[in-house]
């Protein structure tokens, strides 16, 4: 069965700090691998997403995302944190052997960032 | 803003009550989403329509009964609901759920709803 794991129910960092927001997942064939965010009073926005090729996928907001194969992994990250990044951000996974194409969703980190 | 609307943004309604949801998207998408968000749990879908035709509907109560007039238009009917109903209700759209393998999906801003 299709799962994704956001171990961290929140991260706290420092602003000017790297972040790092946590996703693994599990699927039967090939992982199609996204990342929302979503800002208080707000809908999900989506920031990035791998399909294929390279394995370190660039997003909005300076985001970015590096799948990992071997550790099922798809760990969100920022190399300077912005307290306006403090949002709610999830994971989600598509599994190309699911012939439904949902989306699978991780239950979300909450970032807080600090001045 | 990401082309799909929601309204009311913020609903309490009675057990008793019967209320709608309502979503509008303009982005020319053909495959419209009901999600319920709770907290500290993953996203929960609720229903999908396909080019008005609905394709999934995950066990949902037939409290919630949803409405697909167009591809543009999705409805949320709600009656005589329970408490632990409340919740963020949000509205998705993509191009269409057989090409979606590898598109992402655009959300409204949600409704919160809160059942009395």
């Amino acid at each position: 069965a299709q799962s994704v794991a956001q171990p961290e129910d929140q991260v706290n960092v420092a602003e000017g700090n790297p972040l790092t927001v946590k996703c693994t997942y599990s699927v039967s064939g090939n992982p199609y691998l996204f990342w929302y965010v979503q800002y208080p009073n707000r809908g999900l926005q989506f920031l990035l997403k791998y399909i294929t090729g390279d394995n370190l996928v660039k997003g909005s907001y300076g985001f970015e995302a590096e799948f990992n194969k071997s550790q099922t992994s798809f760990h969100l990250k920022k190399p300077s944190a912005l307290v306006s990044d403090s949002a709610l951000y999830f994971c989600a996974v598509r599994d190309d052997m699911d012939s439904n194409y949902q989306l699978i969703w991780g239950a979300g980190t909450k970032l807080i960032i600090k001045p | 803003e990401t082309g799909v609307t929601q309204t009311p943004r913020h609903l309490v309604m009675g057990m008793t009550n019967k209320k709608s949801l309502k979503c509008e998207q303009h982005l020319g998408h053909n495959a419209m989403y009901w999600y319920k968000q709770s907290a500290k749990k993953p996203l929960e879908l609720m229903f999908v329509y396909n080019f008005k035709e609905q394709t999934e509907n995950n066990s949902v109560p037939s409290r919630f009964s949803p409405e697909c007039p167009n591809s543009s238009h999705l409805f949320l009917h709600l009656h005589t609901l329970q408490p632990e109903d409340s919740a963020l209700y949000l509205c998705a759209s993509s191009q269409e759920v057989n090409r979606d393998m590898n598109t992402e999906a655009f959300f409204g801003q949600g409704t919160r709803l809160t059942v009395v």
